[in-house]
């Protein structure tokens, strides 16, 4: 079975700008989540998806939105970017929660 | 708040010598619990769970002990080679609806 793929891998944008992520889960799976990981802040959860509903929320702003398609796809959208939004993100997929998940390999974002 | 944290954010242990790992969680309700291996550059890697029924499971080379007493969890590498240098995060779930909420995470660093 192939990976968690993520695109794109690198990315730089402006402050201000709006960023659209996209995250295949592998073949099977229902559940998708995203994370944030900074050096300082850590892996923060920013959101779960099954079967296309958001199940579960993280401690975000607005700004930081996703979705989830019918095949399971999911892509998360920060619009307004700002400086402190410069991350690994991290995309992870599992047939349900509490069970494993596997992590993609992140999308660096670089706002500048 | 997020509570799932780690007592060294460094540890560096002698190659062939055992690895411990701690971690400690704060919330009792907490029912599932996780180690993941982050190596340089790729998103993080399941290495075990277990669930709050059990105190203690095994893998290859791995052993996650959980103490719901204390609230304390750790993850014991056995024989630790140098492909085991990574940050090693421990996760708790809530409850299957909920988040899966990461600890900081420790540098594992092995001396030759």
């Amino acid at each position: 079975k192939a990976g968690v793929t993520q695109t794109p891998r690198y990315l730089i944008k402006t402050r201000g700008q709006q960023v659209t992520l996209s995250c295949s889960p592998i073949s099977g799976h229902r559940s998708v989540s995203w994370y944030q990981q900074t050096p300082g802040q850590g892996l923060q959860f920013l959101f779960e998806y099954f079967s296309e509903t958001q199940r579960n929320k993280g401690n975000f702003p607005g700004r930081f939105s996703g979705r989830q398609f019918s095949n399971s796809r999911s892509e998360m959208n920060v619009s307004t970017l700002e400086l402190g939004d410069s991350a690994l993100y991290l995309c992870a997929s599992s047939l349900d929660n509490q069970e494993t998940q596997y992590f993609g390999p992140g999308t660096r974002l670089l706002v500048l | 708040g997020e509570s799932v944290g780690l007592h060294l954010p460094t540890l560096s242990v002698q190659e062939g010598d055992n690895s411990i790992i701690n971690c400690a969680y704060s919330n009792s309700a907490s029912d599932y619990f996780i180690w993941y291996k982050q190596e340089s550059g790729k998103g993080p890697q399941f290495i075990i769970d277990i669930r709050s029924n059990m105190d203690k499971r095994q893998g290859q080379r791995v052993t996650v002990l959980l103490n719901k007493t204390v609230k304390h969890l750790s993850l014991q590498i056995a024989a630790t080679q140098p492909g085991d240098s990574a940050v090693y995060f421990c996760a708790e779930n809530r409850g299957r609806d909920d988040k899966i909420i990461f600890g900081k995470g420790t540098r594992l660093h092995i001396l030759p």
